[in-house]
């Protein structure tokens, strides 16, 4: 079955410390992975997908098929990165269905 | 650029009643997604429309059904209302065939509470 886990419900770190959210799947084929944001009163919106290999907003998140993980990245967190987060696992087609995890919340503390 | 937009913003409905949210998708975009977002959960697919038809549902009763309309807006309908339902309702546009086809821009939302 297709899913997406994500252990932490909230990650709270000082402003400047690194951050890590982590983001676990299962799928047989090959995915294509995101990470979505939502900060308060807004709408969730993309913040990456693996297949661009960028970095936004200072984030990274690397695919690895071996341990089938698709973590998120930050050296240095900022306030206004507190947000929810969530890990999110399409497998195209005809349906570019999203399966989302639970989302983790990231609490920034000055 | 248009962004999506949901209506309403807030419903009150009692159980057994039916509700009719709805949806206009971004600008250019032609296929649209619904997702259910329970409190504490991530966004559940219930089903996507293109070309108005149905074109891939996830693990909902079909009390829940839709509509697509030529100017690619959409409906979600839900029959027979139960307390589980009460939820955030998110729509997505995507543009199918697009380069970014799996790129999907999400709405506001429609906050559905059952009582």
């Amino acid at each position: 079955a297709q899913r997406v886990s994500q252990p932490e419900k909230l990650l709270s770190v000082f402003k400047g410390a690194p951050v890590e959210l982590k983001c676990n799947y299962s799928y047989s084929g090959s995915p294509e992975l995101f990470w979505y944001v939502q900060y308060s009163r807004q709408r969730l919106q993309l913040l990456l997908r693996h297949i661009s290999r960028e970095s936004i907003k200072g984030f990274t998140a690397d695919l690895n098929k071996g341990e089938t993980s698709f973590h998120l990245k930050k050296p240095f967190a900022q306030e206004e990165d507190s947000a929810m987060y969530y890990c999110a696992l399409s497998h195209g087609g005809a349906t570019n269905k999203l399966i989302f995890g639970t989302g983790t919340l990231l609490a920034v503390q000055p | 650029e248009t962004g999506v937009t949901q209506s309403p913003t807030h419903l009150i409905k009692t159980r057994g009643q039916q509700v009719t949210l709805r949806c206009s998708s971004q600008s250019g975009h032609n296929t649209v997604s619904w997702y259910q977002q329970a409190l504490g959960q991530g966004p559940q697919f219930i089903f996507q429309y293109y070309r108005e038809e149905e074109n891939g549902r996830g693990n909902f009763p079909p009390r829940f059904s839709g509509l697509q309309f030529p100017n690619y807006s959409s409906e979600l309908n839900v029959n027979a209302l139960e307390l589980d339902d009460s939820a955030l309702y998110l729509c997505a546009s995507s543009l199918f065939g697009g380069s970014l086809y799996n790129e999907q821009f999400f709405g506001p939302g429609t906050r559905l509470t059952v009582l």
